[in-house]
């Protein structure tokens, strides 16, 4: 069965370091998200990316986010000047069409700020 | 507006007993609703969704539930528990007609004795 990737699996770094985070969605997915969960928290909504824009974010992601989609596999997250407060695992999702059906999942990275 | 409770954030069971884990939810349109399980270090892996069919939903791995309309509930069930069970379970609703993004419950583990 088709699988979203993530590496790495875990990322440490240096705080106010930029960090990227990459993922491979299900192929013929078109709707891709991230998540954040940081440790003993409940899993938070960050951005949903559709037809190469964001489609949705939440207030969490701000300017020291970002999104792409350098090309027709890779869907990267970027965090500018990383805090310690970022530290968390990080899920990539993706789903085929409409933002209804339920999301196939990663197996998340996990972000450690020092 | 939509929400999501997990009136439990941990469940104790013995193997071979049932499991219940409890989720209660709000929703100003129609709600599409979701169960996701998560093993250590792993991603969310969905045991199964309600969207407006049969309000008694299967899923994988023997669990299953019932979206109860008039009691905002969708309780995780299960017969037996077996050891490979012990996980944490998250409740997720989604909106049909409002926003889409998801909104997690703050999640339950599940812990099973031998």
């Amino acid at each position: 069965e088709p699988e979203v990737t993530q590496t790495p699996s875990h990322q440490v770094t240096q705080m106010g370091q930029e960090v990227i985070l990459r993922c491979v969605p299900i192929s013929n997915h078109l709707y891709f998200y991230w998540y954040r969960q940081i440790l003993g928290q409940k899993v938070e909504f960050l951005v949903s990316f559709y037809n190469n824009e964001i489609s949705e974010k939440s207030e969490i992601f701000d300017d020291q986010f970002s999104v792409e989609r350098p090309d027709g596999s890779n869907f990267t997250l970027k965090i500018r000047s990383t805090k310690l407060e970022d530290s968390a695992m990080y899920f990539c999702a993706s789903t085929p069409l409409d933002t209804y059906q339920p999301q196939h999942f990663g197996d998340g990275t996990r972000l450690s700020i020092l | 507006a939509q929400s999501v409770t997990q009136l439990d954030s941990h469940v104790s069971v013995s193997e071979g007993t049932p499991v219940l884990l409890r989720c209660n939810y709000s929703s100003s349109y129609s709600p599409s609703l979701f169960w996701y399980v998560q093993h250590p270090n792993k991603g969310l892996q969905l045991l199964l969704k309600y969207t407006s069919a049969a309000t008694l939903v299967k899923g994988i791995n023997g669990f299953e539930a019932e979206f109860k309309k008039s009691e905002t509930s969708f309780h995780l069930t299960k017969p037996s528990a077996h050891m490979s069970d012990a996980a944490e379970y998250f409740c997720v609703v989604s909106e049909t007609g409002g926003s889409y993004i998801p909104t997690f419950g703050r999640g339950t583990s599940l812990i099973v004795h031998p």
